[in-house]
C-alpha cells in the first residue's frame, strides 16, 4: 500500500517569511495529491491540491510542486501569516479515490510575531 | 453551513459500552468516507461508500466495526464492546461524483475509559 512521508514535523517561520513543507509517496500510482490545514479541534480543510498531470499549481500565497519521477511533493507558503499557524497535511490517492487518502503524520506550523 | 456534519461532537464513554456517530454529508456527494485520527498522526482511511454500497474497508476495522449508509445519504458508524485504544478523533468526508476533493466534517472525539 502507499506510504507518504513529511517533513519537517515542526516548522517556525518568522511572520512574513516563506514556509516550505515536503512529502513523499512510495506507490506510483499514485496521481492525486491534496493539502490540508487542520486547526485544534476542527477537521481537515482542503486548502490546495495537484494532479499527477500537472508540476505546479497556486493559489494566492500558496503553491503546491509535484515532482512525479522523484515521488515528491512540497506546499509552498509565501507572506506567512498568524493565521497560517495550524497542522498541514499531504495526502495521496490513486484514481478513484476508493482506497481513501493516505496522509502523512503532518507538520506544525508555528508563525512567529 | 452545507458543510459535512457529526454527531455528536465529542462522546466519552466506558469500557464495553456500544456507540454510534452520526454523518450527513454534503447534499448531492454520493461518495462517503470515514477516517480515525489519533494524538499526533494523520487520518487513517477506515471505510469507504458509493451511494448505499460500501465498497471499501481498510485492515483497521475490526469486527467491532460496522459502517452503514442505508440511503444513500447520512452514515452511521458503531464501534461495539469499546477499548481505550479505540479513543480517536472519528472523521467523515464526502466528495461529489467523478471528483478527488474530499471535505471533511469537524469530527466526533470518542473518550474510552
Amino acid at each position: 500500500g502507499e506510504n507518504v512521508e513529511q517533513h519537517p514535523s515542526t516548522l517556525s517561520v518568522q511572520e512574513g517569511d516563506s514556509a516550505v513543507i515536503k512529502c513523499t509517496y512510495s506507490d506510483s500510482a499514485s496521481n492525486y495529491f491534496p493539502w490540508y490545514k487542520q486547526e485544534l479541534g476542527k477537521g481537515p480543510q482542503l486548502i490546495i491540491d495537484i494532479r499527477s498531470n500537472v508540476g505546479e499549481k497556486k493559489d494566492q500565497r500558496i503553491a503546491v510542486t509535484l515532482n512525479k519521477t522523484a515521488k515528491h511533493f512540497s506546499l509552498h507558503i509565501t507572506e506567512t501569516q498568524p493565521e497560517d499557524s495550524a497542522v498541514y497535511f499531504c495526502a495521496a490517492s490513486d484514481w478513484g479515490g476508493a482506497d481513501g487518502l493516505t496522509f502523512g503524520k503532518g507538520t506544525h506550523l508555528i508563525i512567529q510575531p | 453551513d452545507t458543510g459535512v456534519s457529526q454527531d455528536p461532537r465529542h462522546k466519552i464513554t466506558k469500557r464495553g459500552q456500544n456507540v454510534t456517530f452520526r454523518c450527513d454529508p454534503i447534499s448531492e456527494h454520493n461518495r462517503l468516507y470515514w477516517y480515525r485520527q489519533t494524538l499526533g498522526q494523520g487520518p487513517e482511511f477506515l471505510t469507504y461508500f458509493q451511494n448505499e454500497a460500501q465498497l471499501e474497508k481498510s485492515r483497521l476495522l475490526s469486527d467491532r466495526f460496522s459502517a452503514e449508509r442505508p440511503k444513500g445519504s447520512f452514515s452511521t458508524l458503531e464501534i461495539q464492546r469499546t477499548e481505550q485504544g479505540d479513543s480517536a478523533m472519528y472523521l467523515c468526508a464526502s466528495s461529489p461524483s467523478g471528483r478527488d476533493e474530499q471535505f471533511f466534517g469537524p469530527g466526533t472525539r470518542l473518550t474510552v475509559l
